[in-house]
C-alpha cells in the first residue's frame, strides 16, 4: 500500500500564477517531508524540507505547507515561471530500523505555459 | 557542492547479462541508495547502504544485489538482465542523520 500519494499526475499552470502541488501520507511517524524536482534524463533535485514539528517553511518562491492532523503536505510556487515545468516528488524520511530511507510518491508534472 | 557520479549515463544490455552499475560520492556520506524510476511508478527503493559492507533491501529488491566495500562506491548488480529491468537507476547518498539525500545524474538502462 502507497505510503505516500500525489494523486495528480499533472498539473498546468499560466507563468506569473500560483501552483500548488498536494501530496498526503499514511504514517504520522515520518519525522521529515520534502519535495525534489526532477527534469528528465536528469537525477532529482532537493527543494525544500520541513520538519514534522512545523506547519510552515519558505525558501524564495517555494513554500511548504504541512497539516499533521490531515496528513497532508503541499508545496506553493509563487509566481511559477516556465523553468519550474519538471516532475515534482514528494517524499518523507521514514525512522525504520536503519536510520530512515527516503520514500517517494508518484509525482506530479507540472507545465508552466507562458 | 555534493557531487554523487554514475558511471553511465546510458547502456543497452542483453537478456541475460550480469550488468554493474557505480556510483561514486565524494563528500564522506554514510548512506547510500539505489532508485529506479519508471512512468507513472516513482521512485522506487531498491537497495540502500548505510555504511561500508552494510546493506538492507529497499522495497523491490528481486533481480539485483548491491556491494559496498568502500565508503565512496555503491555498486548495484542486476545478475541477469531480464526486459523488465529496463528503466532510469538513480543512485543517492546522504549524510547519516541528515534528512535530504544528493542523487546522480541517473543510468537509462535498456535490456533488450
Amino acid at each position: 500500500d502507497q505510503q505516500v500519494k500525489q494523486n495528480s499526475p499533472s498539473l498546468s499552470v499560466q507563468e506569473g500564477r500560483i501552483s500548488i502541488l498536494n501530496c498526503d501520507y499514511t504514517n504520522s511517524m515520518f519525522d521529515y517531508f520534502l519535495w525534489y524536482k526532477k527534469y528528465p534524463a536528469e537525477g532529482p533535485t532537493f527543494l525544500i524540507s520541513i520538519s514534522s514539528i512545523k506547519d510552515k517553511n519558505e525558501d524564495g518562491r517555494f513554500t511548504v505547507f504541512l497539516n499533521k492532523s490531515a496528513k497532508h503536505l503541499s508545496l506553493h510556487i509563487v509566481p511559477s515561471q516556465p523553468g519550474d515545468s519538471a516532475v515534482y516528488f514528494c517524499a518523507v524520511r521514514s525512522y525504520g530500523g536503519s536510520q530512515g530511507n527516503l520514500i517517494f510518491g508518484k509525482g506530479t508534472k507540472l507545465s508552466v505555459k507562458p | 557542492d555534493v557531487k554523487v557520479t554514475q558511471s553511465s549515463r546510458y547502456l543497452v544490455k542483453r537478456t541475460g547479462e550480469k550488468v554493474f552499475l557505480e556510483c561514486v560520492q565524494d563528500m564522506d556520506h554514510e548512506n547510500m541508495f539505489w532508485y529506479r524510476q519508471d512512468p507513472g511508478l516513482g521512485l522506487r527503493l531498491i537497495y540502500f547502504s548505510y555504511d561500508v559492507k552494510m546493506k538492507e533491501k529497499g522495497d523491490i529488491p528481486e533481480g539485483y544485489s548491491v556491494s559496498r566495500e568502500k565508503k565512496e562506491r555503491f555498486s548495484l548488480i542486476l545478475e541477469s538482465a531480464s526486459t523488465n529491468q529496463t528503466s532510469m537507476y538513480l543512485c543517492a547518498s546522504r549524510r547519516a542523520g541528515a534528512t535530504e539525500a544528493f542523487f546522480g545524474q541517473g543510468t537509462r538502462l535498456t535490456v533488450v
